[in-house]
């Protein structure tokens, strides 16, 4: 089981607005990092730290933390950002990595 | 820019040994202070960290895996390679190999850390 859990599906309407939420113990200590992932296609990283976008990420992508939670918001949802979503950071015992268990997003 | 390549048998036996290599490009795997990790995905799965090591050979195994996990780097072939001992079908997934880093946010005192380049994958199948 996953130390940060995630919402297994979401949904968003085209050029809405969209919150996917990953809760943990070590969120109050790291931030998240986010990570989208298409089918077939490896990870790729597109939030990071308090809120950093690598190079190529598009804006509506941003980050955010309070608490135990960390979250992914895209504001105006594009039919190309339908992916599986998923968070990552230190684990609560101080290992160094744990992944949420993914949060698969449906444009509509 | 740098790039990575996962390489190595897609096909292993039932409590063999699985051994793939992670080639780094566009870069020396000794600059920086960077980590360098294994994750791997079963099909229709999550992801799921298994071990990362630095160039000085210090390495970190994720408690679930760490019987069976030896993970080594090779700086002179700009390499890191994973060895997973016993395996079962269990095992079979698409391994990624990726480069860790991180950062620190003054103003909040928090560390941060986060897998910035990514292989594309290897899927390896355990079966007999």
């Amino acid at each position: 089981s996953s130390e940060l859990t995630q919402d297994p599906a979401v949904s968003v309407a085209l050029g809405q607005t969209v919150r996917i939420t990953c809760q943990g113990d070590s969120l109050r200590s790291y931030y998240a990092s986010w990570y989208q992932q298409k089918p077939g296609q490896a990870p790729v990283l597109v939030i990071y730290g308090k809120n950093n976008r690598p190079s190529g990420i598009p804006d509506r992508f941003s980050g955010s933390s309070s608490g135990n939670t960390a979250s992914l918001t895209i504001t105006g949802a594009q039919a190309e950002d339908e992916a599986d979503y998923y968070c990552n950071s230190r684990d609560s015992s101080g290992n160094p990595w744990v992944f949420g268990g993914g949060t698969k997003l449906t444009v509509l | 820019q740098v790039q990575l390549q996962e390489s190595g048998p897609g096909l292993v036996k039932p409590s063999q040994t699985l051994s793939l290599t992670c080639t780094v490009s566009g870069g020396s795997i000794s600059s920086g202070s960077y980590y360098w990790s294994w994750i791997r995905q079963p099909a229709g799965k999550g992801l799921e960290w298994i071990g990362r090591i630095y160039t000085s050979g210090s390495t970190n195994y994720n408690p679930s895996l760490k019987s069976r996990v030896t993970i080594s780097v090779d700086t002179s072939k700009n390499q890191f390679s994973l060895k997973l001992s016993s395996v079962t079908a269990a095992d079979t997934a698409v391994y990624y190999c990726a480069r860790d880093n991180s950062g620190y946010d003054l103003r909040s005192t928090y560390y941060y850390y986060y897998m910035d380049v990514w292989g594309k994958g290897t899927t390896v199948t355990v079966s007999s």
